[in-house]
């Protein structure tokens, strides 16, 4: 099993520039999270999505956007990269009813410039 | 809504010294309470949980937690540590989960261990 992947590792985006993170599981998770990653910061949650179709918004969504079509995949786009969306990005991935320990995946690091 | 502290933000230890990382939340409801571990250039890995029962839960590599309900903490230990223990540690709370609304995390800032030889 592969788990939970994320492509691509390291981007660097010119401001004003867009772009997608691509996060897939291969677990048939039906919940899906992403989040940023900045020092001293912790994670925070972007958006999450509980099943195909489903997503809302997490505690700092702003300038992202998300779609989840399928199980499976769960990609975040960025549409006009500022500097301040310069983080490392975590999507995870877990099952319900039960099971809540969350799966991340190795992260993206992006730098906005 | 809750929130997570992690009191030491960066510790620095000898090796065979014991580690305890403190964590308190805020929230009054029942909670779920994870400490996550990320070693250097890696991903989060999940060291420990608690949902329920016994409030000392024992992880992987040694570690083991204490949830003390009356403190809102869930600090983690480790009788001795290791260089390899090296990495940074994030506490997490989750609300218990409802139907359907999936199970949203929340981190602390994380604390940075550093076991030196």
């Amino acid at each position: 099993n592969a788990g939970v992947t994320q492509t691509p590792k390291f981007r660097i985006l010119k401001i004003g520039q867009s772009m997608t993170l691509q996060c897939a599981q291969d677990m048939n998770h039906n919940y899906m999270y992403w989040y940023r990653q900045d020092p001293g910061m912790g994670l925070k949650l972007i958006y999450y999505s509980v099943g195909a179709g489903i997503t809302d918004k997490g505690e700092v969504p702003n300038g992202y956007n998300v779609s989840r079509s399928t199980t499976e995949d769960f990609p975040l786009r960025l549409e006009l990269a500022a500097p301040s969306q310069t983080s490392v990005y975590f999507c995870a991935s877990s099952s319900p009813p039960e099971v809540r320990e969350q799966y991340f995946g190795p992260g993206t690091r992006l730098t906005v410039t | 809504a809750q929130s997570v502290s992690q009191h030491n933000h960066h510790v620095i230890l000898s090796e065979a010294a014991s580690l305890e990382l403190g964590c308190n939340y805020s929230y009054g409801g029942t909670v779920n309470l994870f400490w996550y571990v990320q070693y250097p250039g890696q991903h989060l890995q999940l060291l420990l949980k608690y949902f329920s029962g016994d409030p000392l839960v024992k992880g992987i590599k040694g570690f083991e937690a204490e949830f003390i309900k009356s403190k809102f903490s869930f600090n983690l230990r480790k009788p001795s540590v290791q260089w390899s223990d090296t990495a940074e540690y994030f506490c997490a709370v989750s609300l218990i989960p409802r139907a359907g609304g999936g199970n949203k995390l929340t981190f602390g800032t994380g604390t940075q261990l550093k076991v030196e030889l």
